[in-house]
């Protein structure tokens, strides 16, 4: 069956390193974004893609990256990790015009 | 003004009541209205969809649009304890993939 998956699901990393999460899907959908959840904020959107080699800023892109080189993958960096950073990011994807599908999350704590 | 408003609860109905959930939204060129559940620690998961005026049925579940007072909601018929969990109301405009979430509601079924 076709999914969704982040890598890894818990990590635990300290300010100032570079961090990547990954999310893959074999859906094959143009569409993918990056969210953060934070109690009383809800989901937010960092950076979104509607295709390879297209990379757009979200709400609260500051201090994240993203690339995408293929359809199956939109990996996120933290340049430099902060303790603001510390949250859990939900990777979703969807075709044109069609719902969008959620990863099961990466729990990132920054110590 | 929040773009999409949602009461946080939480929201207690007992077992076998109707459960109705509210979301508002401010920008009159929303076209695509979502309905998610999350339970506890896991990722979200969609529930229902609606773009037209008026009701969509789907099992216990109705979604209720009108777009002239700018307001969804989801209905849960028959409330069971397996529905407690957070539901999340999603927007999105007009030729835009991208969603705006509430802060979700908190419902729990009360056996």
């Amino acid at each position: 069956d076709a999914e969704i998956t982040q890598s890894p699901r818990h990590k635990i990393t300290e300010t100032g390193r570079q961090v990547t999460l990954a999310c893959h899907q074999t859906w094959n959908h143009n569409n993918m974004f990056w969210y953060r959840q934070d109690l009383g904020h809800g989901l937010r959107l960092i950076h979104y893609s509607y295709g390879v080699q297209d990379t757009n800023k979200g709400e609260v892109s500051d201090g994240y990256s993203v690339s995408r080189s293929n359809t199956e993958d939109l990996p996120l960096t933290l340049e430099s990790a902060a303790s603001s950073q510390t949250s859990v990011y939900f990777c979703a994807s969807s075709d044109f015009g069609q719902p969008q599908h959620f990863g099961d999350g990466t729990r990132l704590s920054i110590l | 003004q929040k773009e999409v408003e949602q009461n946080s609860g939480p929201l207690s109905v007992p077992e076998g009541a109707i459960a109705s959930l509210n979301c508002t939204y401010s920008d009159r060129g929303s076209q695509s209205f979502f309905w998610y559940r999350q339970y506890s620690g896991k990722s979200p998961e969609l529930i229902m969809f609606i773009y037209s005026n008026g009701d969509k049925e789907d099992g216990r579940f109705t979604a209720q649009l009108n777009k002239a007072s700018q307001y969804v909601s989801l209905l849960i018929r028959d409330s069971q304890p397996s529905d407690s969990a957070t539901y999340l109301c999603a927007v999105n405009l007009f030729g835009n993939e991208k969603l705006t979430f509430g802060t979700g509601t908190r419902l729990t079924i009360i056996p």
